[in-house]
């Protein structure tokens, strides 16, 4: 079956823009999560959907936001970008919300913002 | 709040020697703990899981409870193993939330 598709690959955008990236998770799964991944501070948790509703937010200011579809697909916006929004943005998804459910995650949206 | 520290950012062996990589975690009550593997150009995976209590690649890692530590240890390294490892905690209450150790990049030379 298909993996998590994440797009897009790349993005460069410019400071005060705003941004969305999508990610569509495997067949059946409906929880999606989102990290924030930097050099300098690893994989951080942005927030985790489950059947269209955000169960889960990390520590990311306002900008930082997201919505999940009936579908499952779910996209996250950064409004307002800054320079220190350059990451690669990972989206996982997960059959439920068990505890120990494994994760599937994406190739990743890698963002520049210049 | 719950944290992983992984101590070692790089962990170079050579072929055939074992290997350790540490992973310690603070939370006060019984998270879940798991490693994940990132290989060049491929995607972040999961390797194994401690409730699982499996070898996966000839991989093993013990949860200690009174140290709170979770390290993934492999007694001969082969050089398919160099890629880098994430160590990630979850608990019941935050569903799939994975906090995750800052990662240990591990080369294994021929």
């Amino acid at each position: 079956k298909a993996g998590v598709t994440q797009t897009p690959r790349y993005l460069i955008k410019t400071r005060g823009q705003q941004v969305t990236l999508s990610c569509s998770p495997i067949s059946g799964h409906r929880s999606v999560s989102w990290y924030q991944q930097t050099p300098g501070q690893g994989l951080q948790f942005l927030f985790e959907y489950f059947s269209e509703t955000q169960r889960n937010k990390g520590n990311f200011p306002g900008r930082f936001s997201g919505r999940q579809f009936s579908n499952s697909r779910s996209e996250m916006n950064v409004s307002t970008l800054e320079l220190g929004d350059s990451a690669l943005y990972l989206c996982a998804s997960s059959l439920n919300r068990a505890l120990n459910t494994e994760a599937f995650f994406g190739q990743g949206t890698r963002l520049t913002v210049v | 709040a719950q944290r992983v520290t992984q101590p070692e950012k790089l962990l170079s062996v050579f072929k055939g020697a074992p290997v350790e990589l540490k992973c310690n975690y603070s939370y006060s009550g019984s998270p879940e703990l798991f490693w994940y593997v990132q290989y060049s150009r491929q995607r972040l995976q999961l390797l194994l899981r401690h409730i699982s209590r499996e070898s996966i690649k000839g991989f093993t890692a013990d949860l200690n409870k009174g140290e709170t530590s979770f390290h993934l240890k492999k007694p001969f390294a082969q050089e398919e193993d160099s890629a880098m490892y994430y160590c990630a905690l979850s608990i019941k209450a935050a569903g799939n939330k994975l906090t995750f150790g800052g990662g240990t990049r591990v080369l294994v030379k021929p």
